[in-house]
């Protein structure tokens, strides 16, 4: 069970908006920036998004965060094939002392 | 370019011990904190260990305090983990991670992986 919850799976077709909730509580969300990894199959991950919603350079505008209270979101406009990927929100947590993740969510284009 | 390049896994008995490195390049490795984080085939990310860039401050996931040991050298640019009494769950590949700006949780270089088996 992840500290950080995210649905298991999501799915769109290319050209469309998808969103990745991240849930979690005031000891991380709620006190602290999230971050969010993209892996693709068979690779390292890669940071998406840092800070909420800063992009790191050479990451596409079209993938863009947000985080209101204990939630946070990921998403992605005019989605791609090449976004078939699972992605991981993360957070400092406080009273854990320590980085929690989301469990992931793997996003499929139909 | 930055690079990180993990060494030292392999196939250990429950039990039995073993000594992650990572040896990076292309940054100031002493300015900067290291994590290591694992994944468990076909299963989600988990952080296992942080270190600052001096080495005086160290966190653990507790599924692994008492066992595992961060620590780096910085006249090499070499981050290590120390694992002792390692379990069957401890078979992962781990990965290790540069922090990058602002929180921990934010690792903007992550090596390639390296894969732990612990199986007798």
């Amino acid at each position: 069970q992840s500290v950080l919850t995210q649905p298991p799976s999501a799915s769109g077709t290319p050209g469309q908006r998808v969103t990745i909730s991240c849930s979690g509580s005031s000891s991380n969300i709620g006190e602290n920036t999230v971050n969010w990894y993209q892996q693709l199959p068979g690779t390292a991950p890669k940071v998406l998004i840092y800070a909420n919603s800063q992009r790191p350079s050479g990451v596409p505008d079209r993938f863009s965060g947000s985080k209101s209270g204990t939630s946070a979101s990921l998403a992605i406009s005019c989605l791609q094939s090449e976004d078939e990927a699972n992605y991981y929100c993360a957070g400092w947590d406080d009273s854990l002392n320590g980085v929690v993740f989301g469990g992931g969510t793997k996003l499929t284009v139909l | 370019e930055v690079q990180l390049l993990e060494s030292g896994g392999g196939l250990v008995q429950p039990g039995g011990s073993l000594r992650l490195s990572c040896a990076a390049s292309g940054f100031t490795f002493s300015n900067s904190a290291m994590n290591w984080v694992r994944q468990v085939p076909g299963k989600g990310l988990e952080w296992v260990s942080a270190i600052s860039g001096g080495g005086d401050s160290t966190y653990s996931a507790d599924s692994v305090k008492g066992r595992f040991t961060i620590s780096r050298d910085n006249s090499k640019n070499t981050l290590y983990l120390q694992m002792n009494s390692l379990r069957a769950e401890d078979t992962a590949v781990y990965y290790c991670a540069k922090r990058g700006s602002g929180s921990w949780s934010n690792f903007d270089y992550w090596g390639q992986g390296i894969l732990v088996t612990v199986s007798s």
